[in-house]
């Protein structure tokens, strides 16, 4: 079945620990998301990439870092530069029909998402 | 910068009861709007999306209308079933950032 699979669903990061989350999908999708969900609020943007070996900052991209090496994987790195990493992570894909560096806009799909906690 | 918001933030409603989710986006230039369903721990599901130059997209029990021009899309679920209990949440895709910003979300219950 086709969809993006995200691993592991729980994680814990002891603190100066970088960890990373992983992020496949077999949509055959150009473009890649990470987005970070905290209680009560909306998703917040991470990192987002349109192409392989292309990647932009979101709105919260520091203490994160990403690498879009396959088009299939898209893995994000929480680095100990990450004072507060407690939250619910949520990668996503869609498709980009506009060519390079221009997204399309079409539905975005979600992977299960994965948990970290700091302890 | 867009700016997505939704009201209310909880609603509760018994089962059978039409009811209306509300959403708000500052800036009109949007390339579409989405609408989603996430349960408790889990991702989010696309229900309905609505390009710009439509009005509005149905799908089922779910009618989702959008005006661009004063930054409103509404949900409307008809007959809500204790099933339809989660948080529903719109985005907007931004032509300006070329992204998509989202709202804090409706978190329904609808009680049998």
């Amino acid at each position: 079945d086709g969809g993006i699979t995200q691993s592991p669903k729980y994680l814990f990061r002891k603190e100066g620990q970088n960890v990373t989350l992983s992020c496949e999908q077999n949509l055959n999708h150009d473009a890649m998301y990470w987005y970070r969900q905290d209680p009560g609020q909306g998703l917040r943007l991470i990192y987002y990439s349109q192409i392989v070996n292309d990647f932009q900052k979101g709105d919260i991209a520091e203490g994160y870092s990403v690498s879009r090496e396959k088009k299939e994987s898209f893995p994000l790195t929480v680095t100990s530069a990450q004072k507060n990493p407690t939250a619910f992570y949520l990668c996503a894909s869609s498709i980009d029909n506009f060519g390079v560096g221009r997204p399309s806009g079409n539905t975005i799909y979600f992977g299960e998402g994965s948990w970290l906690t700091v302890v | 910068k867009q700016e997505v918001t939704q009201i209310p933030a909880a609603l509760s409603v018994p089962e059978g009861e039409n009811l209306v989710l509300n959403c708000s986006f500052t800036d009109s230039a949007i390339y579409n709007l989405q609408w989603f369903r996430q349960d408790p721990g889990k991702g989010l599901t696309s229900l309905l999306l609505i390009q710009s130059s439509q009005r509005e997209q149905t799908s089922g029990r779910l009618n989702a209308s959008l005006d661009k021009s004063s930054g409103r899309s509404t949900l409307y679920i008809a007959a809500s079933q204790p099933g339809d209990s989660a948080t529903y949440l719109c985005a907007v895709f931004d032509n300006y950032g070329q992204n998509f910003v989202f709202g804090p979300g409706t978190r329904l219950s609808v009680l049998p």
